[in-house]
């Protein structure tokens, strides 16, 4: 079974527009960890956040905002007045204390802003 | 302070050559990863150490696989003989497990072609 369900494969946005990208897991464990990762065009996976399970506070970054929601597992990531340069795949993914700090990714949402 | 190292970014070679993938980690980080990534199968985890030691390997394909961490700045990852299915972009990443920080850095890939 998937331990991190990205269900959204691809999404297209107008510029300017808000954009929210999900991400569901599965774990036994009571502690882990959460992480977001954009890969933009140039390929390179560039970290973006970490979660503690024990730290449900949601978190903003500039446009960037993170929403945790244990009772949903759910860990869903919002960029505010998409820009063109945030056109990249979002992965998220899951370690957990007890499988060391193996990452579980997701298969990644493909986000196009248009211009 | 410099990220991951990764060499060669670039790589082709014929069926049957052996590859020799090579890593740096950041420095001070006790914990490095191999993943391979396609349009097929995303990003898969082939193989990671902590504190040079492999930990788990079944995510490497087969017995053309091999990988070493002879020392803490310095991995390597050999196929021999090379198929044309191994073409991937093959990243690394490395991460520190102390102080609970488990966000992996990554390189910016090796881009393995094979004729």
């Amino acid at each position: 079974a998937q331990k991190v369900t990205q269900a959204q494969t691809e999404i297209s946005v107008v510029e300017k527009e808000d954009v929210t990208l999900d991400c569901v897991y599965e774990t036994r464990d009571t502690t882990y960890y959460l992480f977001w990762y954009k890969q933009p065009p140039s390929g390179e996976l560039v970290f973006l956040i970490r979660r503690n399970s024990f730290d449900e506070q949601n978190e903003i970054s500039g446009r960037y905002s993170w929403n945790f929601q244990k009772s949903t597992s759910s860990f869903n990531f919002t960029i505010t007045a998409s820009q063109v340069v945030d056109s990249a795949v979002y992965f998220c993914a899951l370690s957990e204390s007890y499988t060391g700090n193996q990452f579980y990714f997701g298969t990644g949402t493909s986000l196009t802003v248009i211009p | 302070d410099a990220g991951v190292i990764q060499s060669p970014r670039h790589e082709v070679t014929e069926m049957g050559q052996e590859v020799t993938l090579r890593c740096k980690p950041i420095s001070g980080h006790n914990s490095l990863f191999w993943y391979r990534q396609t349009m097929m199968r995303g990003l898969e985890l082939l193989i990671y150490f902590n504190n040079n030691v492999p930990i788990d390997d079944s995510g490497m394909p087969e017995d053309r696989f091999s990988a070493k961490m002879p020392n803490a700045s310095f991995s390597t990852l050999k196929i021999q003989p090379s198929e044309p299915r191994d073409s991937a972009v093959y990243f690394c990443a490395s991460s520190r497990t102390d102080q609970n920080l488990y966000e992996q850095y990554f390189g910016p890939g090796t881009r393995l072609t094979v004729t």
